[in-house]
């Protein structure tokens, strides 16, 4: 059974304070691994595509990298803003189809 | 270009009742996929519609069918509420190719009483 395992469920980051959070994962056949922000009550907001181990992608303060076991995000210089749950899926094959499974997040805040 | 549209947007319902959500999904998009957000977790998978057909499902009981329209637009009925059925219901579309990301609605909110 596919699996997803996201570090650590809560982090908390001075405003400044750079760090990283960690998706592992366990599936057969990896067709892509995705991250994305989720505010308070709102859908999960697409962040990034990773497809193959050493891929990297950045946007703002963010970026993202893949491994054949786990993936990275990257926050550089977090602002409050930057508060939000990260949430780490990966698409599989299952059966003919693409099973997408996510992980239970990773809860950020940023102090000012 | 709109995004993925979901309805309502919060929702109260009775023990035993039966509930409709509905999902419009982003232009251009064939593929809708539904999933329940409990509080604290990661979205659950219950089901993909491609080709007005279900075509994948999750570990969810037949209390939880769907159907999808010509338009591409999707509903997900829940039968028999649970008070385990309180939770966000998120649609997410994307196309049917396999290197594809899912663009996410703003959920629904059903809370079960």
């Amino acid at each position: 059974e596919d699996q997803v395992t996201q570090s650590p469920e809560a982090l908390r980051l001075q405003e400044g304070e750079s760090s990283s959070l960690n998706c592992s994962y366990t599936v057969s056949g990896l067709r892509g691994l995705f991250w994305y922000r989720q505010d308070p009550g709102k859908g999960p907001e697409f962040l990034f595509t990773l497809y193959s181990a050493g891929e990297e992608k950045e946007k703002e303060r963010l970026k993202a990298t893949l491994t054949k076991k786990e993936s990275f995000l990257h926050i550089t210089a977090p602002k409050p803003e930057d508060s939000a749950t990260y949430l780490c899926a990966v698409q599989a094959d299952s059966g003919g189809y693409q099973k997408v499974t996510f992980g239970i997040g990773t809860k950020l805040q940023v102090i000012p | 270009d709109a995004g993925v549209t979901q309805s309502p947007t919060h929702l109260i319902k009775t023990r035993g009742q039966q509930v409709t959500l509905r999902c419009s999904p982003k232009s251009g998009h064939d593929t809708v996929s539904w999933y329940q957000q409990a509080l604290g977790q990661g979205p659950q998978f219950i089901f993909q519609y491609y080709e007005e057909e279900e075509r994948q499902r999750g570990n969810f009981p037949d209390r939880f069918s769907g159907h999808q329209y010509p338009n591409y637009s999707s509903e997900l009925n829940v039968n028999a509420l649970l008070l385990g059925d309180s939770a966000l219901y998120l649609c997410a579309s994307s196309l049917a190719s396999i290197r594809t990301e899912a663009f996410f609605g703003q959920g629904t909110r059903l809370t079960v009483v």
